[in-house]
């Protein structure tokens, strides 16, 4: 079983839709998670770290299931801008040890 | 902003080739990582350096191997360069502990004939 795991996709979504990816991941001493966005042919830059709590930035929250050991990432009003793929990060309690789930990409369709 | 430069953008080696990628950042970072991307699998880590001339083999170093000699500089070497190895290469920096965003260079396409 991969460490991370994410919905395959692709998922094609008409503009203004709302949209939620999923992501698993095996190790449950892991202590830090993020989601991460790519755009084609560019370098992964950090979306949002999640929290706990839950955590929401405009149109985009994250939701973290420590006992399911499950991250979401959820967005509304969906926008052109936002096709990308999405990938999934976990970070374990020591070193600098980063997994990245295999992504999911995203097309918002006008 | 910080800013990681990878030496070359695309590059074509022939099987055998010892190969050569640059990394640089520009803000002082202690760490710094290298990765592979191909489709269906993600990132995969081959080495990271948390400080000069230290290293840490990732999860598929085999095949690899890197030198830091300067802080701002990590660079992977390709001892003998294989057709299995062709992929996109990506490099990123982090400033230390306790911080989690990682800066990611442009990438590196490597084709390996």
């Amino acid at each position: 079983r991969k460490e991370v795991e994410q919905d395959p996709g692709p998922f094609n979504v008409p503009e203004g839709a709302t949209v939620a990816f999923n992501c698993t991941y095996s190790n449950s001493a892991s202590q830090s998670f993020f989601w991460y966005r790519q755009d084609c042919r560019k370098e992964p830059k950090l979306l949002m770290s999640v929290y706990s709590s839950g955590n929401e930035d405009g149109r985009f929250t994250a939701q973290l299931n420590r006992a399911s050991q499950y991250i979401s990432l959820l967005i509304r009003d969906s926008k052109l801008s936002d096709s990308a793929t999405y990938l999934c990060v976990v970070k374990g309690q020591w070193g600098q040890n980063f997994v990245f789930g295999p992504g999911t990409r995203l097309s918002v369709l006008p | 902003d910080v800013k990681v430069t990878q030496s070359s953008r695309y590059l074509v080696k022939r099987t055998g080739e010892k190969v050569f990628l640059e990394c640089v950042q520009d803000m002082d970072h202690e760490n710094m990582f290298w990765y592979r991307q191909d489709p269906g699998l993600g990132l995969r880590l081959i080495y990271f350096s948390y400080d000069v001339k230290m290293k840490e083999k990732g999860d598929i170093p085999e095949g690899y191997s890197v030198s830091r000699e300067k802080k701002e500089r990590f660079s992977l070497i390709l001892e003998s360069a294989s057709t299995n190895q062709t992929s996109m290469y990506l490099c990123a920096s982090l400033p230390g502990q306790g911080f989690y965003e990682q800066y990611f260079g442009p990438g590196t396409r490597l084709t390996v004939t």
